[in-house]
């Protein structure tokens, strides 16, 4: 069975611009969660979304806005681009907001 | 944004030495979850623990949750070198649209064979 799968695996962006990661949950999976985890850190709790509405919104600004799709994928937009946006950003996917969450390999975003 | 606190932040051992490390907070957590991370990856699932007390096993890891739900800790025994890694623990807070998982810092380990 397939994983969990974030597209582009690498990106790389100018200050200003804006991006778009998307994330395929694991069939069968209706919860999508999605963190950014700058280097040495641990993951940062940015959106869940389970049924395709918002359930959980972590401390970001309002340049961070995520979907979720009928078949349960997910789209995470960064507008307005800062240096201190560089991270690897994560995608987790449950059976249920409070089930265990399964990550995919992230997208590793660089802005210069 | 919210952590938890993790200790040691790093660990070099030998090969098949144990290891213990573990996490601790002020707030009180309903779950605790350990994960493992290794470069270029996103994190693993190694245990997830849900009641106060609870004691749980995965092969060499053994991971409990601490009775005042305010810690946790994860121990590996017999090391080896595919252990290397960086751990991290996960606590769940809150309920209906406020559920979140904060975060340690992480530990990383590194096995010399």
């Amino acid at each position: 069975d397939a994983g969990v799968t974030q597209s582009p695996t690498h990106l790389i962006k100018t200050r200003g611009q804006q991006v778009t990661l998307r994330c395929s949950p694991i069939s069968g999976h209706k919860s999508v969660s999605w963190y950014q985890q700058v280097l040495g850190q641990g993951p940062q709790f940015i959106f869940q979304y389970y049924e395709k509405e918002e359930r959980g919104r972590g401390n970001f600004p309002d340049r961070f806005s995520a979907r979720q799709f009928p078949n349960y994928s997910s789209e995470l937009n960064v507008n307005a681009l800062l240096l201190g946006d560089s991270a690897l950003y994560l995608c987790a996917s449950a059976t249920t907001p409070l089930a265990e969450a399964f990550f995919g390999q992230g997208t590793r975003l660089t802005v210069v | 944004g919210q952590q938890l606190n993790q200790s040691p932040q790093s660990m070099f051992i030998q090969e098949g030495e144990d290891v213990s490390m573990n996490c601790t907070s002020s707030s009180i957590f309903n779950t605790w979850l350990w994960y493992k991370q290794e470069p270029g990856e996103g994190p693993v699932l190694l245990i997830a623990l849900y009641k106060a007390g609870e004691l749980t096993s995965n092969g060499r890891l053994t991971a409990q949750f601490g009775i005042t739900r305010k810690d946790s800790f994860l121990n590996i025994s017999a090391s080896i070198p595919s252990d290397v890694g960086i751990y991290f623990c996960a606590g769940q807070l809150g309920a209906g649209n406020n559920r979140k998982l904060i975060w340690g810092l992480g530990t990383s380990l590194a096995v010399n064979p």
